[in-house]
């Protein structure tokens, strides 16, 4: 398969606590990107990681991305209630940069 | 702006029967995708047009159609519904035909009897 798959599949923190999640991936990468969907909606895009980057922060949020493990990982710091939500990592590879999507991360914040 | 509004939100349907699942966006993009979600698998592609005027079969095109009817709409219809194809559909788009950064619309749940 060459869908990014994520790690755990389920996470149940603290508020206030940290949260990290992984993604592995199997053949080589355009980009990587995290997207984040709550219960009964659409998927809301996260951040874009590309190959040639190995770090890139959005405000609570930390990717980093290491090629040769073929890994990346997603850290949401300071968590809160409203992170309550499942977590998707899309990898982009090939010629057509076709986006395929893991199984995600269910993330419970308890308050 | 709206962003990308899907249609209907619920539906049911007899095996046979057939139906269309609206699309559009209002943000100008380029590109435009279906998505289906089942529980355990992920999101799958069903279809996907690069640009007004152009379809490309995804993952798991088998007992769909698509029609990219102008730059805002992009449609999917079913022939004869199956009971497989129970399952949540995205309609999704990206300014560029890179995928990357999609928005998504809120889903359809089509429930195939």
């Amino acid at each position: 398969s060459q869908q990014g798959e994520e790690d755990p599949q389920a996470l149940s923190i603290q508020e206030g606590e940290n949260a990290t999640m992984n993604c592995s991936y199997k053949t080589s990468i355009n980009n990587l990107q995290w997207y984040r969907q709550n219960s009964g909606r659409g998927l809301v895009h996260l951040i874009l990681i590309r190959s040639n980057e190995r770090e890139k922060h959005s405000g609570r949020l930390r990717v980093t991305l290491d090629t040769s493990k073929k890994s990346s990982s997603l850290l949401i710091t300071a968590s809160r209630a409203a992170d309550t939500a499942s977590y998707f990592c899309a990898r982009s590879g090939g010629s057509n940069y076709k986006l395929t999507f893991g199984k995600g991360t269910l993330l419970t914040v308890n308050p | 702006n709206a962003g990308v509004t899907q249609t209907p939100k619920f539906q049911v349907l007899k095996t046979g029967q057939s139906m269309t699942l609206q699309c559009a966006q209002d943000m100008n993009h380029n590109s435009m995708y279906w998505y289906r979600q089942d529980p355990g698998m992920g999101l799958r592609l069903i279809y996907y047009s690069a640009s007004e005027g152009t379809t490309d079969k995804g993952e798991v095109p088998n007992g769909y159609n698509v029609s990219r009817l102008n730059k805002r709409e992009f449609s999917l219809r079913l022939e004869s519904a199956a009971p497989s194809q129970t399952s949540v559909y995205f309609c999704a788009s990206s300014e560029g035909v890179w995928n990357e950064k999609l928005f998504f619309g809120s889903g359809t749940q089509l429930s195939v009897l």
